[in-house]
Parts: structure tokens; C-alpha cells; sequence
């Protein structure tokens, strides 16, 4: 494994569903963030965990769960999904608050999600 | 009002133009300036980033911030076929980042 890898590619999932995204990293940040990335509104804040054990909201999180066992994993979970969490979903880690590349995000390939 | 505004495009250019990418944003707190590029089906890669006010050159791109109207800038020089792209502002103030919705360009050969 080289960067981030997600899992996923990509899912048609039925209304009322529940489903997990999964995200790894090997390069052993301790940032992780969940974006959903929709045409006309770019990339938008889900989640983020700052480190392993801690996990805050972003600016769209409602319907979304994460959780960060681990410094490597950091899944994202629809309990129910809706059809307006239809969208391509990226995870990305940064090396936040210390190193050189603090400001550096590295995203991964992304999945694309559609709720029927 | 949106953190971060930017201009979608799309902007078409012919092989070696310079071409001139353009954000701008209200929240003055904002003190790291991002570009990311990203190609079609593909996660955003970072181009370049700067702090505070200021231009940096890396190669053919350059970031301009100018903090005093709030607005960023990214110019390609000698553009390339392969610098097609959308490309993405973002900026932080802490651990949270605001994007803009990105800027589609292509370039003609």
C-alpha cells in the first residue's frame, strides 16, 4: 500500500441502507478528513479526526458517523442512506499539527456513491 | 456568502498560453493558500501552497495571495496539454480546510 487507498470504488446502494466507507493510510499522519465532492459545490468537510482516539464535525455531517480507532483507519458510515448522499466521497490525510507538510493533504482515489 | 468562490469555467486555452486561475474569499483569518489539481476520475493532488501574503514559483506555476483584497491567484505558464485539469483553491485557518469548486481547464494542442 502506497498513500491512501478507499473502498469501495464505487457502490449503487438502496435507500434506507447502511454503508461503510473505507479508508486507509500508510504513511502515518495523524490527520484523516472525509470530503464529499458534488458538481457546482466542490469538496465539503464531513468529518475529520485530528488524531487516533478523536473525530469532529465538518460543515455537512449530518447523516454521516465516523470513528478513529487507529492512527491508519478511518471509516465513514450512513446509517440510512438518502438519495442526496448521492455524491463521490474522498478521504485524505495531512501530517496536522507538526512536520514540514502540515498544510499537505494527500487524497485518495475516492468512491462514487449512489443512493436509488 | 461562501467561504471560498471560484470562478468554475470552463476555461479553454491553446498550447503554451498563459493561463490565470482566480479565488477569492472572505474570511480573513484564512492565513494558508492552496491549489490542487485533479484529473478526471482521480482524487486532488496539491500543486502548490503559500502562507500569508505573497507569490511562489515552482516551475511553470506560480501562487499569488494578496491578503489585503482577499483574493488568490495561480498562473500557468508555457501551459501543456497535459495541465487539462480542474483546478481547486483551498485555504485554512487550523486543521480545516475550505475549497472552492474548482476551475475546468483544457488545453488545446
Amino acid at each position: 500500500i502506497a498513500g491512501i487507498t478507499q473502498a469501495p470504488t464505487s457502490q449503487i446502494l438502496a435507500a434506507g441502507r447502511r454503508m461503510t466507507l473505507r479508508c486507509t493510510q500508510d504513511m502515518r499522519h495523524n490527520a484523516m478528513y472525509w470530503y464529499r465532492q458534488d458538481l457546482g459545490l466542490g469538496l465539503r468537510l464531513i468529518h475529520y479526526s485530528n488524531t487516533a482516539g478523536t473525530t469532529g464535525k465538518g460543515e455537512v455531517p449530518d447523516g454521516y458517523s465516523v470513528s478513529r480507532a487507529n492512527t491508519d483507519d478511518f471509516p465513514l458510515t450512513l446509517a440510512s442512506a438518502v438519495p442526496s448522499q448521492t455524491s463521490v466521497y474522498f478521504c485524505a490525510s495531512s501530517d496536522y499539527p507538526s512536520g514540514r507538510s502540515s498544510y499537505e493533504q494527500y487524497f485518495g482515489p475516492g468512491t462514487r456513491l449512489t443512493v436509488t | 456568502q461562501k467561504e471560498v468562490e471560484q470562478d468554475p469555467g470552463p476555461l479553454s486555452v491553446p498550447e503554451g498560453a498563459i493561463v490565470s486561475l482566480n479565488c477569492t474569499y472572505s474570511n480573513s483569518a484564512f492565513q494558508y493558500f492552496m491549489w490542487y489539481r485533479q484529473y478526471s476520475r482521480k482524487g486532488p493532488e496539491l500543486l502548490m501552497y503559500t502562507y500569508s501574503s505573497g507569490n511562489k514559483e515552482d516551475g511553470r506555476f506560480t501562487a499569488q495571495v494578496d491578503k489585503s483584497s482577499k483574493y488568490i491567484s495561480l498562473f500557468i505558464r508555457d501551459s501543456q496539454p497535459s495541465d487539462s485539469a480542474t483546478y481547486l483553491c483551498a485555504m485554512s485557518a487550523g486543521n480545516q480546510f475550505y475549497f472552492g469548486t474548482g476551475t475546468s481547464l483544457t488545453v488545446i494542442p
